[in-house]
């Protein structure tokens, strides 16, 4: 258990909606990621955050938004969500050294 | 511009036999790389890792072997079961940074 609990897991929203996933951490850990995991492409960072209000950007990042505003919770939003960012979206989190450790997914179609 | 690859989408393995995932890398300035195992409807779990100043890790089943010259590294397990059918991610990244870069996955099936 990587003590993360992502929400919602599972989301169908139309396209042009806005949406926001949640990473929730209770381990107090500064490095936190969110990934999304297409076929072909393996996992893929679109963000992730280095502690309070401090983000930067991942190799997917174009249509995303992250915010951190307390250390345990980063937000991922899409605002306005494309069919392409159907995918299922992975938070992250970094204990120590160089190995990150995932959370559970939250499947998004975006129709 | 794709740093690490795993060039095989999928791999089917008898059950007791030896199963080999590869992945390599086009950047030199890695020196950690891990492998991570995925189930369907599940997050990516740790598996195994090595430093570059290593040629060899193991964990029970698990090997890693690393080759910094081909910038090649491989996963085996051995005997391979059932439980090991899941999608497998190589990530490498460079000591102190932030991120990991991942392959594109291995999907393993063990047959009996």
């Amino acid at each position: 258990d990587a003590g993360i609990t992502q929400s919602p897991r599972h989301k169908v929203t139309e396209t042009g909606t806005p949406v926001t996933l949640r990473c929730h951490q209770t381990e107090n850990h500064r490095y936190m990621y969110w990934y999304r995991q297409d076929p072909g492409h393996g996992l893929r960072l679109i963000h992730y955050s280095y502690g309070v209000k401090d983000t930067d950007k991942g190799e997917v990042s174009d249509g995303y938004s992250v915010s951190r505003s307390k250390t345990e919770d980063f937000l991922l939003t899409l605002e306005s969500a494309t069919s392409s960012q159907t995918s299922v979206y992975f938070c992250a989190i970094r204990r120590g050294g160089n190995t990150i450790y995932f959370g559970e997914g939250s499947w998004l179609t975006v129709v | 511009d794709q740093q690490v690859k795993q060039n095989s989408p999928s791999l089917s393995v008898q059950e007791g036999r030896i199963s080999i995932l590869n992945c390599d890398y086009t950047n030199s300035m890695f020196d950690y790389f891990l492998w991570y195992k995925k189930y369907p409807a599940e997050g990516p779990t740790f598996l195994i890792s090595i430093s570059s100043i290593k040629d060899k890790n193991e964990d029970g089943r698990f090997t890693v072997f690393l080759n910094k010259s081909a910038k090649h590294l491989s996963l085996h397990i051995v005997p391979s079961q059932p439980g090991d059918s899941a999608v497998y991610f190589c990530a490498a990244s460079v000591e102190g940074a932030q991120k990991l870069v991942f392959g594109q996955g291995t999907r393993l099936t063990i047959n009996p």
